[in-house]
């Protein structure tokens, strides 16, 4: 079963507009939460992260919400850049003594159009 | 400075071959991830490393995938007599400690058997 669901496999929006990309989980122990960002050819690159503790976290341009109740995230973008266009995975991590796997969501291919 | 490295890029197999693929995480890092990642998915967990130790293999898919890191610093991922399915890019991460989560990634390895 999918632990961590990104449910929109992709996302159109104009350049200096919203991105908002949404993720859903399902175990209840997950208690850090992560974004990457992932252009073609290349690894996931980090891009932001929340603590359960926490609901919002904002970096530039980049800002995680947290809602526990739904055991929902999404991350916005604002203003949404054309540079901004690659796949973006949404990632849970439960800590345990024998470290901290992340388990990730399918992704969510984000096209921004100038 | 250096991230993490993988090599081969892209690595193709004739079913049966034995393959092996390495991974130099960023320096001075403890904990180094393997994951597997099929097409238009997420990354999927196979092994965690703290040092030389191996703490955790619970996503190695058969008895065929075995990973190594002798000296605490470089790995090497092995799978022995590769079949289609194994066919994936192997992305290989690394974290400053066992405490760390942000989990930093390589470019990946892009196994095709045919």
């Amino acid at each position: 079963d999918q632990q961590v669901k990104q449910n929109s496999p992709s996302l159109s929006v104009q350049e200096g507009r919203i991105s908002i990309l949404n993720c859903d989980y399902t175990n209840s122990m997950f208690d850090y939460f992560l974004w990457y960002k992932k252009y073609p050819a290349e690894g996931p690159t980090f891009l932001i992260s929340i603590s359960s503790i926490k609901d919002k976290n904002e970096d530039g341009r980049f800002t995680v919400f947290l809602n526990k109740s739904a055991k929902h995230l999404s991350l916005h973008i604002v203003p949404s850049q054309p540079g901004d266009s690659a796949v973006y995975f949404c990632a849970a991590s439960a800590w345990n003594n024998a470290g901290n796997m992340l388990t990730f969501g399918g992704g969510t291919r984000l096209m921004v159009k100038p | 400075g250096a991230g993490v490295s993988q090599s081969p890029r892209y690595k193709v197999a004739k079913r049966g071959q034995d393959v092996a693929l390495r991974c130099d995480p960023i320096s001075g890092h403890v904990s180094l991830f393997w994951y597997q990642q099929a097409l238009g998915q997420g990354p999927e967990f196979l092994t965690y490393f703290q040092n030389e130790a191996q703490l955790d293999k619970s996503g190695l898919p058969s008895d065929r995938f075995f990973a190594e890191r002798p000296e605490g610093s470089v790995s090497t991922l092995k799978i022995q007599r590769t079949q289609q399915e194994d066919s994936a890019v192997y992305l290989c991460a690394s974290s400053f400690s066992g405490t760390t989560l942000e989990q930093y990634f390589g470019p990946g390895t892009r196994l095709t058997v045919t």
